[in-house]
């Protein structure tokens, strides 16, 4: 049971450049969510999803873009990185459409912008 | 067992110690808390939850303490392990598709 899987785990980007980190869950999740955990800032949310074809912001959505088109898919994309954006970003799902229950996360992404 | 103030950063505790990790929370309409351990390199897991019309609850060799009228929440660890180390972190429930997580606390277990 893969759980939670996120990739890349490690990438480096110059300013301006665009990527895409992928998430997939095999755990049929409705609920779908990106963190960003900065040094002594916990956990942050950016966007998340409450099923296929549902998106909505969180915290912190400048410069980031979701979509979701599959249940078990939820990508998240950097148009033009920004060093304020280096940061280890994690997936996390749930069952159900709220987001508040027991989150299950990915391993992250850990994402430096030069 | 060792306890740390609120919104302290770091906990060092002695094996087979209790450890108490204490948080604040900031909205007192807050109906939901949970406590999640993060392992080095890894993502957050799930410890225990408390919802706000109980004050105590237990698990395996935790128990977590909601004071809704100081907006303060505790983990409790017994007899802390090598593999308790780890950053903790509890969170609200903000809204039904939010968590506001906290700072985390890092906690260091001693031979």
């Amino acid at each position: 049971n893969a759980g939670v899987t996120q990739t890349p785990k490690f990438q480096v980007l110059k300013t301006g450049q665009s990527m895409t980190l992928q998430c997939a869950q095999d755990m049929n999740h409705e609920y779908m969510s990106w963190y960003r955990q900065d040094p002594g800032m916990g956990l942050r949310l950016i966007h998340y999803s409450v099923g296929a074809g549902i998106t909505d912001q969180g915290e912190v959505p400048n410069g980031y873009n979701v979509s979701r088109s599959t249940t078990e898919d939820f990508p998240l994309r950097l148009l033009s990185a920004a060093p304020s954006q280096t940061s280890v970003y994690f997936c996390a799902s749930t069952t159900g459409v709220s987001g508040t229950g027991e989150l299950f996360f990915g391993e992250g992404s850990r994402l430096t912008v030069l | 067992g060792e306890s740390v103030g609120l919104h302290l950063p770091t906990l060092s505790v002695q094996e087979g110690d209790n450890s108490i990790i204490n948080c604040a929370y900031s909205n007192s309409a807050s109906d939901y808390f949970i406590w999640y351990k993060q392992e080095s390199g890894k993502g957050p897991q799930f410890i225990i939850d408390i919802r706000s019309n109980m004050d105590k609850r237990q698990g395996q060799r935790v128990t977590v303490l909601l004071n809704k009228t100081v907006k303060h929440l505790s983990l409790q660890i017994a007899a802390t392990q090598p593999g308790d180390s780890a950053v903790y972190f509890c969170a609200e429930r903000l809204n039904d598709y939010k968590l506001s997580f906290g700072a985390g606390t890092t906690v260091t277990v001693r031979a």
